[in-house]
């Protein structure tokens, strides 16, 4: 079965905190993805990464950074955490190959920022 | 920004009745159009997914329902039931490895 975990459930952090949020998937993935769920805005692309060391810029990369040391691992930066930041963040993967196919997402963080 | 309309935000239907969420886009390049299903407290997953060479995939009691002149597609959930209440999210993808996801609509199916 297709597996996406991420780090943690919750997390409470203060502003300007470094904060990390990782993501492993265990199904041999290249591509991986970061969003953010807002109510009433939806998800929102941060940053998504098609192989190991590659990343592009999603819709909302202002704020965040992203590492992909590793093919299973994909992590989430907020080098200066601020309360605007304070949001539900979901990863995902995807097979590669085929046109935008399925992405497989893991179960959230809910980051709050005080 | 390419964009993908959802609607209603929200919806409360009862046991039994026939849910009906509508999605429009404007980008023709689109070829990919799923839908999300997420639960509270879970990540969304992959309900039922159509290209744009048909008009209508069923799986189930879930039918999309596609219209391409229009750039318009709606999710149809048969005699709905209060297992199904979840937030659905509609999407669009194209050559490219992203998909652009609609807002959400919060299903809420009463007894």
């Amino acid at each position: 079965d297709v597996k996406v975990t991420q780090s943690s459930r919750y997390l409470v952090k203060r502003t300007g905190e470094k904060v990390f949020l990782e993501c492993v998937q265990d199904m041999d993935h290249e591509n991986m993805f970061w969003y953010r769920q807002d109510p009433g805005l939806g998800l929102r692309l941060i940053y998504f990464s098609y192989d190991v060391k590659m990343k592009e810029k999603g819709d909302i990369p202002e704020g965040y950074s992203v590492s992909r040391e590793k093919k299973e691992r994909f992590s989430l930066i907020l080098e200066s955490a601020s309360t605007n930041q304070t949001s539900m963040y979901l990863c995902a993967s995807r097979a590669p190959g085929g046109r935008s196919d399925t992405q497989y997402f893991g179960p959230g963080t809910r980051l709050t920022v005080l | 920004q390419q964009q993908v309309k959802q609607s209603p935000q929200s919806l409360i239907v009862q046991k039994g009745g026939i849910s009906i969420i509508n999605c429009a886009y404007e980008n023709t390049a689109f070829d990919y159009f799923p839908w999300y299903q997420q639960f509270p407290g879970k990540g969304p997953a992959l309900l039922i997914a159509i290209r744009p060479d048909v008009s209508e995939k069923k799986e189930g009691r879930f039918t999309i329902s596609f219209n391409k002149s229009a750039k318009q597609f709606s999710l149809h959930i048969m005699d709905s039931q209060p297992g199904d209440s979840a937030t659905y999210f509609c999407a669009a993808g194209s050559g490219s490895y992203q998909l652009t996801f609609g807002k959400g609509t919060k299903l809420s199916v009463i007894p």
